[in-house]
């Protein structure tokens, strides 16, 4: 049973370009979150989705960045116009099926570590 | 402002000790996280702790939870080198996974 993937692993890019990242939730999990961790801090939520629906976004920057979670395929994490303050690790987790009123425990990806040179 | 607030953030001990990381939150959450991160590494999922007064223990650490005083500990009993990584808790306030974590706690353990 493969874990959580994500892609790539490492991401260089110059001010200015478009960043896409890629997450694949364990299987037969619904729910992928994203987080962000900036070097020796702790993790950052950013967005909550379903299949093809945003739960919860309240700690995504209001610009540049979006995510999506289609029907079909890996969830996507986009960043447009990347700044130097966009390094950072950006991990996915996943969880099954909802339990005792909430989503149950989140299984990690390896992140995405980005560069913006 | 929702805050968990870990100590201490280093740490650093010699094998054979033990010791406790302190977690602490300041709403209400229905279940606390302990997650494990070695360098360059994802979170690895220690522990879900789902009521006040839950215990669980996995080899030499141990977790507790205080859902009234917000306070969740992480006892560490006779360290070995293979424990040394940075340990974070994390709470749920809304149950719906948008999880809050504490920056975290680096472990050294030295031989």
């Amino acid at each position: 049973n493969a874990g959580v993937m994500q892609n790539p692993r490492h991401l260089v890019r110059r001010r200015g370009q478009e960043a896409r990242l890629r997450c694949s939730p364990m299987k037969g999990h619904s729910h992928v979150y994203w987080y962000r961790q900036l070097p020796e801090e702790g993790l950052k939520f950013m967005v909550y989705l379903q299949k093809e629906n945003i739960i919860d976004e309240s700690g995504m920057p209001k610009e540049r960045f979006s995510a999506e979670f289609p029907k079909e395929g890996p969830s996507i994490l986009r960043i447009q116009q990347v700044v130097r303050g966009d390094s950072a690790a950006y991990f996915c987790a996943s969880s099954p099926l909802p339990y005792a009123g909430g989503p149950g425990e989140q299984f990690f990806g390896p992140g995405t570590r980005l560069t913006v040179l | 402002e929702l805050k968990v607030e870990q100590n201490p953030l280093f740490l650093s001990m010699q094998e054979g000790k033990n010791y406790t990381i302190y977690c602490n939150y300041s709403t209400t959450s229905d279940r606390l996280y302990w997650y494990r991160q070695d360098p360059g590494k994802s979170l690895e999922s220690l522990f879900v702790l789902l009521s006040n007064g839950a215990v669980k223990q996995e080899g030499r650490l141990m977790a507790s939870l205080d859902t009234k005083a917000r306070l969740s500990t992480l006892h560490i009993t006779a360290a070995v080198h293979d424990l040394s990584a940075t340990y974070f808790c994390a709470v749920d306030p809304r149950s719906q996974g948008n999880l809050i974590f504490g920056k975290g706690t680096k472990l050294s353990v030295k031989p």
